[in-house]
């Protein structure tokens, strides 16, 4: 597609539910990231995908975090049990390779933790 | 470990006054220092991309600078429509790209 889409653009859920966050990058980018964005923060790293492969899972904050991508395009960034402290924008990012230099956004997954 | 400290927060301009945004980091060995602007509800967007300290970057009122140990962006005569956040980021040479962002400056211009 012309830009990074990321679905749902809003999510309200319940404490301990869980939330699937989707990713659809730009065609023929081959690394993808996740940030998280709090309230008065900001970017949080999460994970990084080159390819298919996460390299630096380091940013995911607990076990309740994964995520995957398939078919070196779409990836999802799942939270299990959500916490309140969950609630925050979720931006996804492609870039042509990993050491190329920009990274395109999409305009984030908005999750409200009840 | 990289670290970003953008300041102000935040910064409240009437059209045409001019400023600037600072960004201090502390990288092992820049790779690359980047500024984006984020407006309300949307993703972050490119602006510029410095290497080296003593380069520097226009587009329209903007300018970015570089030293060895910050960047400045100076936003020249601003109009309202300037207003969002402006991010700043740095990679690391060596490793992993993995930019590592400051937490934003909120810029308002009146009108």
């Amino acid at each position: 597609g012309a830009g990074v889409s990321q679905s749902p653009s809003n999510k309200v859920t319940e404490k301990g539910k869980d939330v699937e966050l989707r990713c659809d990058p730009i065609s023929g980018h081959t690394a993808l990231y996740w940030y998280r964005q709090s309230l008065g923060q900001g970017l949080e790293f999460l994970i990084y995908f080159q390819g298919n492969s996460a390299p630096d899972k380091s940013g995911l904050p607990s076990d309740r975090f994964s995520a995957e991508r398939t078919g070196g395009s779409v990836s999802t960034l799942t939270i299990q049990r959500t916490q309140q402290e969950d609630s925050a924008v979720y931006l996804c990012a492609s870039i042509y390779h990993s050491g190329a230099n920009v990274l395109t956004f999409g305009a984030g997954s908005r999750l409200t933790v009840l | 470990e990289d670290q970003v400290t953008q300041s102000p927060e935040a910064l409240r301009l009437q059209e045409g006054e001019s400023s600037s945004l600072n960004c201090s980091y502390t990288v092992s060995g820049l790779r690359g220092l980047f500024w984006y602007r984020q407006d309300p509800g949307k993703g972050p967007e490119f602006l510029f991309t410095l290497y080296s300290a003593g380069e520097e970057k226009e587009k329209e009122r903007l300018k970015a600078t570089l030293t060895k140990k910050e960047s400045f962006l100076h936003i020249t005569a601003p109009k309202p429509e300037d207003s969002a956040t402006y991010l700043c980021a740095v990679t690391a040479s060596g490793g992993s790209y993995i930019p590592t962002f400051g937490r934003g400056t909120s810029l308002i211009v009146h009108p």
